[in-house]
């Protein structure tokens, strides 16, 4: 089936650890965005990328890095200077052109303790 | 970042009953977009609205691409249990820089 996959769904890390969400997609997208959502908050973007080895940053991309080796994939680390990593992790992709929908994974939860 | 503003915040409802919410923007937007999200999974595309003026039904689901391109409505008719999570509008900001942004969100609750 296509779609979005992101794993793991549930992840627990230590406080000053770095640690990789994966997003695959098979949709064939162009654009692929990653989203952080806080507890009875909205969607912050973090990072998006609109072509294979091109991205850029969002409106929270401080403490995040990502890499867009190939057109399927589209990793996030969440490096030791995030200083609140505890929150739901969403991948997206898209279609290349203004307004298109974006596509959601299923999330991956990410506690730090 | 812009932001789009989503109200109410929450809504806490008797199951049979319609729900109205709306998203505004201080910019005109070309499309609007809303999405449902259920507790711990991703956001689900409901209704997509190119055209101002628009007016496009899903099942019981009903969007409105408001006339001044500034705002967009959301209503559910004879609302269910499983109406229940949260509702997200969405939209590419006026820039066009190939991204979306999203309201912050109307949290809706159903009482059987």
């Amino acid at each position: 089936d296509g779609g979005i996959t992101q794993s793991p769904k549930y992840l627990f890390r230590k406080e000053g650890q770095n640690v990789t969400l994966s997003c695959e997609q098979n949709l064939n997208h162009d654009a692929m965005y990653w989203y952080r959502q806080d507890p009875g908050q909205g969607l912050r973007l973090i990072y998006y990328s609109q072509i294979v080895n091109d991205f850029q940053k969002g409106d929270i991309a401080e403490g995040y890095s990502v890499s867009r080796e190939k057109k399927e994939s589209f990793p996030l680390t969440v490096t030791s200077a995030q200083k609140n990593p505890t929150a739901f992790y969403l991948c997206a992709s898209s279609i290349l052109y203004r307004g298109a929908e974006a596509f959601f994974g299923q999330g991956t939860r990410l506690t730090v303790v | 970042g812009q932001q789009l503003n989503q109200s109410p915040q929450s809504m806490f409802i008797q199951e049979g009953e319609d729900v109205s919410m709306n998203c505004t923007s201080s910019s005109i937007f070309n499309t609007w977009l809303w999405y449902k999200q259920d507790p711990g999974e991703g956001p689900v595309l409901l209704i997509a609205l190119y055209k101002a003026g628009e007016l496009t039904s899903n099942g019981r689901l009903t969007a409105q691409f408001g006339i001044t391109r500034k705002d967009s409505f959301l209503n559910i008719s004879a609302s269910i249990p499983s109406d229940v999570g949260i509702y997200f509008c969405a939209g590419p900001p006026p820039s066009n820089t190939g991204k979306l942004i999203f309201g912050q969100g109307t949290t809706l609750q159903v009482k059987p």
